[in-house]
């Protein structure tokens, strides 16, 4: 499978406790995207890498929340302390970019987040 | 603030009926408006990029086209397997920033 692979599929943990997610993207791509998902509405931006810089940070992305991609390669995704807010699904993407080309995002399955 | 507005929320259509998908927007500048199709418990699969108004993009049974403030998604003889949340968003050119901003999505059913 080529594709990009999102682990773990599905999290339940309590209030307050540390959470980290894990992204492989589709091995030549160098832009990797996180998005996050509540029922009934679209995905909403949270940050996104070109390699293993991150040059995007949304508002929404609060202190609690943190994410790295080292070597431009898998990224991970930690929200510390979790609250009952941060329950969502959280999606990540990669794409192919260059000045050239056109932004065709790739989406894995997501991580389901349920706080308790 | 970019915005993207999509209606109907739920479509339901019988196998052969074909329809149309709203999606309205309002964007500081158009990079891009993205069409992604959405089945449950997955994540969002590309359709099409549209870049400005006029232009059209066809791919089976699905056609989409953008006009200054929106876009639609045609969809002509639909079969069941069609049937996903369709999600719009689009691209702003202007701050500099990557983000997609997505609508709510249009939840469509195809009955046989």
């Amino acid at each position: 499978d080529t594709g990009v692979s999102q682990n773990p599929r599905h999290k339940i943990t309590k209030r307050g406790q540390n959470v980290t997610f894990r992204c492989d993207p589709i091995s030549e791509h160098n832009r990797l995207y996180w998005y996050r998902q509540t029922l009934g509405q679209g995905p909403e931006f949270l940050t996104y890498f070109q390699n293993e810089a991150q040059l995007e940070k949304s508002r929404l992305l609060s202190d609690r929340f943190s994410a790295e991609r080292p070597k431009g390669s898998f990224s991970t995704l930690e929200i510390q302390r979790t609250e009952q807010g941060d329950s969502a699904m959280y999606l990540c993407a990669s794409s192919s970019w260059t000045v050239a080309t056109n932004e065709k995002l790739f989406f894995g399955s997501g991580t389901q987040l349920s706080v308790l | 603030e970019d915005q993207v507005t999509q209606s109907p929320e739920a479509l339901r259509l019988q196998e052969g009926e074909s329809s149309s998908l709203n999606c309205s927007y309002t964007v500081s500048g158009l990079r891009g408006l993205f069409w992604y199709r959405q089945d449950p418990g997955k994540g969002p699969e590309f359709l099409f990029t549209l870049y400005s108004a006029g232009e059209e993009k066809e791919k089976e049974r699905l056609k989409a086209t953008l006009t200054k403030k929106e876009s639609f998604l045609h969809i002509t003889a639909p079969k069941p397997e069609d049937s996903a949340t369709y999600l719009c968003a689009v691209q702003a050119r202007q701050g500099g920033s990557e983000k997609l901003v997505f609508g709510k999505g249009t939840k469509l059913t195809v009955n046989p």
